[in-house]
C-alpha cells in the first residue's frame, strides 16, 4: 500500500515568512509524528498526535512552531517568522497506534531552506 | 530525557566483511530499540528492531543484540554488500513517551 507522503518535497523561503508542511500518513494509522533532521544528525522529535489531539508537543523548539491534525488523518506543520536556523529536513512518521513499541514508518521528508 | 550515543560515526569495510555499530542509552526505562537505514536523500527505513524482553534478534544478514544491564545495543551486518552503504541510525523509546530518540548516525561504506 501507499506509504507516508509529504508535500512539498522542497521548500525555499525567505527569513520571516510563514510556511506550511503537509503530511499524509499511512491509511488507518492513528498516530502521527513530526521530526526534524539537520545535516549530519539523527531525526529530532518535535510533536506527535494520537487521533486529532497533540499528545506530546515537548519537542517543539518555540512558539513559532505549531502543528494540527483536524480530522485525525492529514497533518500540517506550521512555522511562523521563519529563521535561517529552521533550515532542515522535516520528517513525518506514522504508526498503527500510539505506543512505545509501535513501528514508526517515515515519509520522504520536506527539505526546508530559509534564506 | 533519554540520550542515545552511537559509534562509530563512520565505518568503512570491504565487501564480504562484517560491520558492527554500537549504541548506548541513558534511560533505564527505555524498552524499544529500532534501527533505521537512510540512503542519501531518502526516508529512514526500519531494518530491524528489538524489544526489551529479548536479548538478540536476527533477520538474514542483520542481527541486533541488547544488553539492558549495561544499557547498550548493537547492530551486526554480516557478508556486507555495496548496497548496504548508507547511514544507519539507532533509536530508543520509553513506555511513557512515544518519541524515538535517535543517535547521530553511522555512515557505512562497503567497498567492492
Amino acid at each position: 500500500g501507499a506509504g507516508v507522503s509529504q508535500t512539498p518535497s522542497n521548500k525555499v523561503t525567505e527569513k520571516g515568512k510563514y510556511v506550511e508542511l503537509r503530511c499524509d500518513p499511512i491509511s488507518g494509522h492513528t498516530a502521527l509524528y513530526w521530526y526534524r533532521q539537520s545535516l549530519g544528525q539523527g531525526p529530532e522529535f518535535l510533536i506527535y498526535f494520537q487521533g486529532t489531539g497533540a499528545a506530546d508537543d515537548s519537542g517543539l523548539p518555540n512558539d513559532r512552531f505549531f502543528a494540527v491534525r483536524p480530522e485525525g488523518s492529514v497533518s500540517t506543520l506550521k512555522i511562523q517568522r521563519t529563521e535561517r536556523g529552521d533550515s532542515a529536513v522535516y520528517l513525518c512518521a506514522s504508526s498503527r497506534v500510539a505506543g512505545a513499541q509501535e513501528t514508526q514508518y517515515f515519509g520522504p521528508g520536506t527539505r526546508l531552506l530559509v534564506l | 530525557g533519554e540520550n542515545v550515543e552511537q559509534h562509530p560515526s563512520t565505518l568503512s569495510v570491504q565487501e564480504g566483511d562484517s560491520a558492527v555499530i554500537k549504541c548506548t542509552y541513558s534511560d533505564s526505562a527505555s524498552n524499544y530499540f529500532p534501527w533505521y537505514k537512510q540512503e542519501l536523500g531518502k526516508r529512514p527505513q526500519l531494518i530491524i528492531d528489538i524489544r526489551s524482553n529479548v536479548g538478540e534478534k536476527k533477520d538474514q544478514r542483520i542481527a541486533v543484540t541488547l544488553n539492558k544491564t549495561a544499557k547498550h545495543f548493537s547492530l551486526h551486518i554480516t557478508e556486507t554488500q555495496p548496497e548496504d552503504s548508507a547511514v544507519y541510525f539507532c533509536a530508543a523509546s520509553i513506555d511513557s513517551g512515544y518519541a524515538l530518540n535517535f543517535g547521530k548516525g553511522t555512515s557505512l561504506l562497503v567497498t567492492p
